[in-house]
């Protein structure tokens, strides 16, 4: 049975400092995807993973895959109160196997303080 | 523009009411989905459906239904046995998830904007 583990769950930040969020999983997968939520608001695809290595960038957030050790991050530069949501990390079954469901691990909600 | 409508955005249920969510897409996808999510929780699975007239329960569908009669439409009913039905419920689309096209397979789920429902 898959299933997907963040850490940590909750992150206060000050502004302009790094951070990184840690997303494992149990079983082999080749689909990682990476969801933005505000507060009482929908999920927002960020970044999609698909291959041993990839590595994603988008502003402030780098994403990044290791399959070997069931390992994604979601790495922040210099965080800015704009980013304060809650990141949730998703892992889907192995092409030609499952229906496309997805795990969705807990979600870390982040807090960016000035 | 395309996306995912879901209503009501807030819903009240009295005891042993059944009631309805609405989900709505016109992104012309194949596969959609039903979430739960509980506060300071992740998503859990309670329904989906690749094709129409076809869906399949999920990790916790327990006291809801559904149907698929339409492409675009895939209401999701929270009846009188679900005895916690407190929480917000996500709808998702996605593009056929089994297609033998490996590009359509990998696309992120599209997400609409929730419906909070809460007991009276």
């Amino acid at each position: 049975e898959l299933k997907v583990e963040q850490n940590p769950l909750f992150l206060s930040m000050q502004e302009g400092k790094n951070y990184t969020i840690y997303c494992n999983y149990s079983t082999t997968s080749d689909r990682l995807y990476w969801y933005r939520q505000d507060p009482g608001k929908s999920l927002e695809s960020l970044f999609v993973l698909l291959s041993n290595g990839a590595v994603k960038q988008e502003g402030r957030l780098m994403a990044s895959l290791d399959t070997k050790a069931r390992l994604s991050t979601l790495h922040i530069t210099a965080a800015v109160h704009d980013l304060s949501a809650t990141y949730f990390c998703a892992v889907g079954g192995n092409y030609g196997g499952s229906q496309g469901n997805l795990i969705f691990g807990k979600g870390t909600k982040l807090s960016v303080k000035p | 523009d395309g996306g995912i409508t879901q209503s009501p955005k807030y819903l009240f249920r009295k005891e042993g009411q059944n009631v309805t969510l609405s989900c709505e897409q016109n992104l012309n996808h194949d596969a959609m989905y039903w979430y739960r999510q509980d506060p300071g929780q992740g998503l859990r699975l309670i329904y989906y459906s690749q094709i129409v007239n076809d869906f399949q329960k999920g990790d916790i569908a327990e006291g809801y239904s559904v149907s698929r009669e339409k492409k675009e439409s895939f209401p999701l009913t929270v009846t009188s046995a679900q005895k916690n039905p407190t929480a917000f419920y996500l709808c998702a689309s996605s593009r056929r998830p089994t297609g033998s096209d490996r590009k359509v397979y990998n696309q992120p789920q599209h997400f609409g904007d929730g419906t909070r429902l809460s007991i009276l």
